[in-house]
């Protein structure tokens, strides 16, 4: 069974520029997540989606933060525009339908932003 | 104060030594889990405990509810098990998404 993937793995932008990180989760997978963890930090969630609908978004940065699953299987999250305290490692996870299910991770997109 | 609480921040020890990582919790939680992340940012799960104990080969993590506190020990450690150890627990509310500690770095040294 393949895992989730995400692209790209690394990535390196200057302040003020725009960046999108992609996602497709395990098949199958209702809940998709997507979590930014700083360097020293555990994982803080930034948004679940259940399907194509988003669950939880509290804690997404809205003014600079976006997110869209629109066929509820693979997802974006875009940041636009970057910040110096943007850079971390941004996690996708799935699991099969809601939270009291495990959930899967990706490798992660390393963001530098300089 | 975070909700959850790990100690050590970094362990190093030597290999065959035994390792305990602690993980304290202030919420009440449905679930709290082991992870562990290698460098280059994957996690996988470890353990997954409600209540007592889970052993898998040299892992063993067990919870105390009452006391709000959870360990991982890994008995005879190898060079591999170096990564970091994440403890992460899953709410009892509505939400129940899950809320992650800080992470113990451990570097197990040939």
């Amino acid at each position: 069974e393949a895992g989730v993937a995400q692209s790209p793995r690394y990535k390196i932008i200057e302040k003020r520029q725009s960046v999108a990180f992609w996602c497709n989760p395990i098949s199958g997978h209702a809940t998709l997540y997507w979590y930014q963890q700083i360097l020293g930090q555990g994982p803080k969630l930034l948004i679940q989606f259940q399907n194509n609908g988003v669950v939880d978004d509290s804690q997404l940065p809205k003014d600079r933060f976006s997110a869209e699953r629109l066929k509820g299987v693979d997802s974006t999250l875009k940041i636009q525009p970057a910040k110096l305290e943007d850079s971390a490692v941004y996690l996708c996870a799935s699991s099969l339908a809601g939270s009291s299910y495990e959930q899967y991770f990706g490798p992660g997109t390393r963001l530098t932003v300089t | 104060k975070n909700e959850v609480e790990q100690s050590p921040q970094n362990l190093t020890a030597q290999e065959g030594e035994f390792i305990t990582i602690n993980c304290s919790y202030s919420v009440g939680i449905s679930a709290l889990h082991w992870l562990q992340q290698h460098p280059g940012g994957g996690i996988v799960s470890l353990f997954m405990l409600s209540s007592g104990k889970k052993k898998h080969g040299r892992l063993i993590a067990t919870i105390n509810i009452q006391e709000k506190h959870s360990s991982l020990h890994i008995t005879a450690s190898h060079p591999r098990d170096s990564a970091v150890y994440i403890c992460a627990v899953r709410g009892d509310g509505s939400a129940r998404q899950l809320t992650f500690g800080s992470g113990t770095q451990l570097t197990v040294l040939p």
